[in-house]
């Protein structure tokens, strides 16, 4: 158990377009589902935290209005990247934690965004 | 500000050996730790976690030790194998409400058949 995924797995995209990715947790509940961006060689850095039915936590430096997140139910997650720039490409990785039991969080495989 | 660190950021050794990867923590309020293993391309996969009210935890062909005292975590890989190479990274949990986890540097870990 305890499988996440993402969709799309890799994204190329114009500079100024906007790019949806999405985050389930395909055999449990997660009630909180955290997103990460992580540049090459480099660790995972927290970008939000999001949460079942409300507004999702940003981290400091990130901005809300770009990186727009939905939480809209136990299973699934959506970030956008809004006019996506260059800079953004990145590796962008969710983790989901289970609503009962546990702390540990669950990755996805991570998505490949490329702006162009 | 809070940081979780790594002591060597590579780590070369030669198939059957055992493995140690150490990481150092900054936050003495930290109450949960993890080891995640990442394969170049892919997302972080648990391998073991350890609460601050532990000292070692063991699983399979892995053990975490936690030194308190110090601030260090380590995680052991026993027999290591060409599919253990990867980057394991740290990760501790600073306590509170929010779960959210701090990341360290990451190791790479080369196994030489």
């Amino acid at each position: 158990g305890a499988v996440v995924s993402q969709h799309p797995s890799r994204v190329i995209c114009k500079s100024g377009t906007s790019v949806k990715i999405e985050c389930r947790s395909l055999d449990f509940q997660a009630t909180t589902m955290f997103w990460y961006r992580q540049f090459p060689k480099q660790s995972l850095m927290l970008m939000a935290t999001s949460n079942e039915g409300s507004k999702a936590t940003y981290e400091q430096g990130v901005e809300k209005d770009k990186f727009l997140i939905n939480h809209a139910s136990l299973t699934l997650s959506t970030l956008t990247v809004t006019s996506a720039h260059p800079e953004d490409s990145s590796f962008y990785i969710c983790s989901a934690r289970r609503t009962s039991g546990t702390d540990t969080q669950y990755f996805g495989p991570g998505t490949r965004l490329t702006v162009l | 500000g809070e940081s979780v660190g790594l002591h060597l950021p590579t780590l070369s050794v030669q198939e059957g050996d055992n493995s140690i990867i150490n990481c150092a923590y900054s936050n003495s309020a930290s109450d949960y730790f993890i080891w995640y293993k990442q394969e170049s391309g892919k997302g972080p996969q648990f391998i073991i976690d350890i609460r601050s009210n532990m000292d070692k935890r063991q699983g399979q062909r892995v053990t975490v030790l936690l030194n308190k005292t110090v601030k260090h975590l380590s995680l052991q890989i026993a027999a290591t194998q060409p599919g253990d190479s990867a980057v394991y990274f740290c990760a501790e949990r600073s306590g509170g409400s929010n779960y959210k986890l701090t990341f360290g540097k990451g190791t790479l870990l080369t196994v030489n058949p």
